[in-house]
């Protein structure tokens, strides 16, 4: 089925350790996001691609990295993982006519 | 800085009875779009009902539609006959320049039957 596909679903990580994140989409859309969801607090942007080649940061992107590997993929990377990014991870991905922005399943990160 | 609000973090309704959820917003472009998003307990993001802030219009979706006040930077959803599965977390989201999709924190909706 056509969508956005992230990988993996479920993580448990120790601090310290690192980890990517990863999503792809085959709907050909040009932007993409990644947003962590936490109790009360919403969706709340960590970076942003407009395009292939290009990204932005969003609301909270420290401790984060991000790579537009290509049209298809954008990952999210944990260098050293902190306990305060325990979080719900999504990734989405819109067309350029901004109909609407298509999420994937997420992705529940946990770190002890 | 881009914006969102969402003032009440829970509400209930009867079934079959309507609701408003409340969203304000800022945003310092003139060209940008407003999204309603549903979150079942599922965790899956859906898209309810969109709105362009050029239109004056207010967007309806069968039992979904929105009064959009552009001067007051206000965008609530209204569910008409509310139903069991209504019951969800809904997210306001403004879209504005570079493709920046800011989301607001969300109310939980119950409906009792």
């Amino acid at each position: 089925n056509a969508g956005v596909t992230q990988t993996p679903k479920f993580q448990v990580l120790k601090t310290g350790q690192s980890m990517t994140l990863q999503c792809a989409q085959d709907m050909n859309h040009n932007s993409m996001y990644w947003y962590r969801q936490d109790p009360g607090m919403g969706l709340r942007l960590i970076y942003y691609s407009a395009s292939e080649g290009t990204t932005d940061k969003g609301e909270v992107p420290n401790g984060y990295n991000v790579s537009r590997l290509n049209k298809r993929e954008f990952s999210l990377r944990l260098e050293s993982a902190a306990p305060s990014q325990t979080s719900v991870y999504f990734c989405a991905s819109m067309w350029p006519i901004r109909t609407a922005a298509f999420f994937g399943q997420g992705t529940r990160l946990t770190v002890v | 800085a881009q914006t969102v609000t969402q003032s009440q973090p829970e509400m209930s309704v009867q079934e079959a009875e309507t609701v408003t959820l409340s969203c304000t917003y800022d945003t310092s472009e003139s060209d940008y779009y407003l999204f309603w998003y549903k979150q079942p307990p599922s965790r899956q993001m859906i898209l309810v009902i969109r709105q362009e802030a050029y239109k004056q219009q207010n967007a309806t979706e069968n039992r979904f539609s929105v009064n959009f006040q552009k001067a007051a930077k206000s965008f609530s959803l209204k569910i008409s006959d509310s139903q069991l599965g209504d019951a969800a977390m809904y997210f306001c989201a403004c879209l504005s320049w570079g493709d920046k999709v800011i989301f607001g924190p969300g109310t939980s909706l119950s409906v009792i039957p």
